[in-house]
């Protein structure tokens, strides 16, 4: 289960930051990793990014959006964040938080949070 | 990146019949494909993946074919309840989707 947190309003150039709880699995696990996919009409579903442990951190990015994004691992709470930077309002939509694979694993996501929806505007 | 077309975009079909949603992707994926339902005010449910690999609790109402580029949902025995947007995504080339295919239940 992914339960999502987050600010639903974001004001340009700022930073947008989200909140995902994981519970009945481990952050720390190497067989999944953990990701960002938003949603909006105008670019529809959207892979952000990966956060993903074999004996350290890796964060995999999307072209889209690399440069601006960080996922934020935090074991103590079974718990991992995104941050983008510099928003615009091109990055308005809903966000989910995903458990899908690991690297060098292949198959689909199997486990979404809710969804935020994040509006960016002044 | 590999782009994935679903068609059609929109499908209209009657209460028991069959549903066939397509998709495919700009160049061979293997099997290396899922899809989603996704009804409104909810997040995407991962139905199918390794392209013809029902995820648990799915009804073998759904089933999924295909190899390479070109992969088929299909949909047996439709109810009221598989109203929703489909989508597809593939997992060979890091992860992108289709734009969905809305079914509707006549």
């Amino acid at each position: 289960h992914l339960q999502q947190s987050g600010p639903g309003l974001v004001k340009p150039s700022e930073t947008l930051s989200l909140t995902c709880v994981i519970s009945g699995d481990s952050l720390a696990t190497s067989s999944a990793g953990w990701y960002w996919i938003r949603q909006s009409p105008s670019r529809g579903l959207e892979w952000l990014g990966r956060l993903s442990y074999r004996s350290d951190w890796s964060g995999d990015y999307a072209l889209s959006v690399r440069g601006r994004i960080t996922f934020i691992p935090d074991t103590s709470k079974n718990q991992f964040s995104l941050q983008l930077d510099s928003v615009t309002p091109d990055d308005t939509g809903l966000y989910y938080c995903v458990r899908g694979p690991g690297p060098y694993i292949y198959y689909g996501m199997d486990g979404w949070g809710q969804g935020t929806t994040v509006t960016v505007s002044s | 990146e590999i782009v994935m077309t679903q068609s059609p975009a929109t499908l209209s079909v009657s209460p028991g019949e069959r549903a066939t949603l397509s998709c495919r992707a700009s160049q061979s994926i293997g099997r290396n494909l899922a899809w989603y339902q996704q009804k409104p005010g909810q997040a995407p449910r991962l139905l199918i993946d390794g392209a013809s690999t029902r995820a648990a609790g799915i009804s073998a109402r759904f089933s999924g074919s295909g190899f390479g580029t070109e992969f088929t949902l299909t949909i047996s025995s439709l109810q009221s309840e598989d109203s929703a947007v489909y989508y597809c995504q593939q997992y060979d080339n890091w992860y992108t989707f289709g734009q969905g295919t809305k079914l509707e239940i006549k």
